[in-house]
C-alpha cells in the first residue's frame, strides 16, 4: 500500500519567515496530493491540492510542488503569521480502486511572534 | 464546499456499551465515505471505506467486529465501536469526496470510553 512520509515533525519559524514541510510517497499510482491544515481538536481543512498532472501550484503564502520522477511533494508558506501555527499533513490519494487518501505523519508548525 | 456533518462530536460511554457515530454528505451523495481514527498528536489513521450498499473494507490490522460500518444510504455511513473499552478511546473522524477528488471531513468525534 501507499507510505507517505513527512518532514520534519516539529517546525518553529519566526513570524514573517518561511516554513517548508517536505513528503514523499512510495506508490506512483497515487495522482492527488492534498495538504490540510489542521488546529488542536478540530476537523483538517484543505488549504491547497496538486495534480500528478501539474509541478507546482500557488494560492497566496501557499505554494505547493511535486516532483513526480522523485515522488516527492513540499508545501512552501512564505511571510508566516502566528495564524499559521498549526498541524500540518500531507497527504496522497490512490488513483484506482475507491481511491484512499493515506496521511503522512504531521508536522506542527509554531509561529513565533 | 461540500459539507460533512459527523455527530456526536463528543460522547463518553462506559466500558461494555457500544457507540454509534455517524457521519453525513449534506450536499451531495457520496457513495463512498472514510473513516479515520487519530490518536493525540498523531496522524490520521484509515480504518476503512464506508462503501454504499456493499460491505466496508476494513484496513489491515483494523476489527471488523469491533468497528461496525454500515453505509445505508448515499448520504449517511455509521461506525459503531462494539463493546468499547478504554483503549478504543480516541478522536474518530470521517470524510467524504466529490467525484473531483477533494476530501472533506466531518467534525471529528472524541469518544472516551470509562
Amino acid at each position: 500500500g501507499e507510505n507517505v512520509e513527512q518532514h520534519p515533525s516539529t517546525l518553529s519559524v519566526q513570524e514573517g519567515d518561511s516554513a517548508v514541510i517536505k513528503c514523499t510517497y512510495s506508490d506512483s499510482a497515487s495522482n492527488y496530493f492534498p495538504w490540510y491544515k489542521q488546529e488542536l481538536g478540530k476537523r483538517p481543512q484543505l488549504i491547497i491540492d496538486i495534480r500528478s498532472n501539474v509541478g507546482e501550484k500557488k494560492d497566496q503564502r501557499i505554494a505547493v510542488t511535486l516532483n513526480k520522477t522523485a515522488k516527492h511533494f513540499s508545501l512552501h508558506i512564505t511571510e508566516t503569521q502566528p495564524e499559521d501555527s498549526a498541524v500540518y499533513f500531507c497527504a496522497a490519494r490512490h488513483s484506482g480502486g475507491y481511491q484512499k487518501v493515506t496521511f503522512g505523519t504531521g508536522t506542527k508548525l509554531q509561529v513565533i511572534p | 464546499g461540500a459539507v460533512v456533518s459527523q455527530h456526536p462530536s463528543r460522547v463518553i460511554c462506559k466500558s461494555g456499551t457500544s457507540v454509534k457515530i455517524e457521519c453525513r454528505s449534506l450536499d451531495f451523495q457520496a457513495t463512498t465515505m472514510f473513516w479515520y481514527r487519530q490518536f493525540p498528536k498523531k496522524s490520521l489513521m484509515l480504518m476503512a471505506t464506508s462503501n454504499e450498499g456493499s460491505k466496508a473494507t476494513y484496513e489491515q490490522g483494523v476489527e471488523k467486529d469491533k468497528f461496525l460500518i454500515n453505509h445505508a444510504s448515499l448520504t449517511l455511513s455509521t461506525l459503531t465501536v462494539t463493546s468499547a473499552h478504554p483503549e478504543d478511546s480516541s478522536f474518530y473522524i470521517c470524510s467524504a469526496s466529490l467525484a473531483a477528488g477533494e476530501l472533506f471531513f466531518g467534525e471529528g468525534s472524541r469518544l472516551t470510553v470509562l
